[in-house]
């Protein structure tokens, strides 16, 4: 198994730009989530979702678009870019109390 | 609204001294607390505490929770620099139970 991955790695994006951040999970995990993670503040969590076709928002979802149409693929959309979504983004995936996650997107805004 | 406060933010030891990370909560229907090492990339599972009292152990690794006072402790015996990462703390509530509320995690640093 891959387990969680996420692609790209590294993005530079001009404030104003949209674009998507790829998770996929091969482990047949019903819930996932999205977090990102800023210097001194740990892991918040952005959206999640509970099984296909379920999403809802978690604490820090303004400016960020998500969908699920599939259980293996949650991906994570950038609406406008601005300088505020510098930061690393991580995408979990778990059946129980444990969550996988991913290796990560390092994301900066010009 | 929920809160994990994590203490102390940054730690610099030297190799073979034992650390303990401390790790508090105020979080409506508390059902477990959980602890992540993160090294260079994703966070990695450490441990899982529902109980109180009940200590957790994986090597050199140890962690108790106490529900009366709200707080967890990670006890890392006989460091080794590979012991060099963030430790982070989280909590699930019984509502919501996948989701996660994390502390702002401890930088630990352990010197040859």
């Amino acid at each position: 198994n891959a387990g969680v991955t996420q692609t790209p790695k590294f993005q530079v994006l001009k404030t104003g730009q949209s674009m998507t951040l790829q998770c996929a999970q091969d482990m047949n995990h019903e819930y996932m989530s999205w977090y990102r993670q800023d210097p001194g503040m740990g892991l918040r969590l952005i959206h999640y979702s509970v099984g296909a076709g379920i999403t809802d928002q978690g604490e820090v979802p303004n400016g960020y678009n998500v969908s699920r149409s599939t259980t293996e693929d949650f991906p994570l959309r950038l609406l406008s870019a601005a300088p505020s979504q510098t930061s690393v983004y991580f995408c979990a995936s778990s059946l129980n109390y444990e969550q996988y996650f991913g290796p990560g997107t390092r994301l900066t805004v010009t | 609204e929920d809160k994990v406060v994590q203490s102390p933010l940054s730690l610099v030891v030297h190799e073979g001294d034992t650390v303990t990370l401390n790790c508090s909560y105020e979080v409506t229907n508390f059902r477990s607390l959980l602890w992540y090492k993160q090294e260079k990339k994703a966070p990695t599972f450490l441990f899982m505490l529902t109980s109180s009292g009940i200590e957790k152990k994986s090597g050199r690794l140890s962690s108790i929770l106490d529900k009366k006072e709200l707080f967890s402790i990670l006890n890392i015996t006989a460091t080794q620099t590979g012991d060099s990462a963030v430790y982070l703390c989280a909590v699930r509530r019984i509502q919501g139970a996948q989701k996660l509320v994390f502390g702002q995690g401890t930088r630990l640093t352990i010197n040859p």
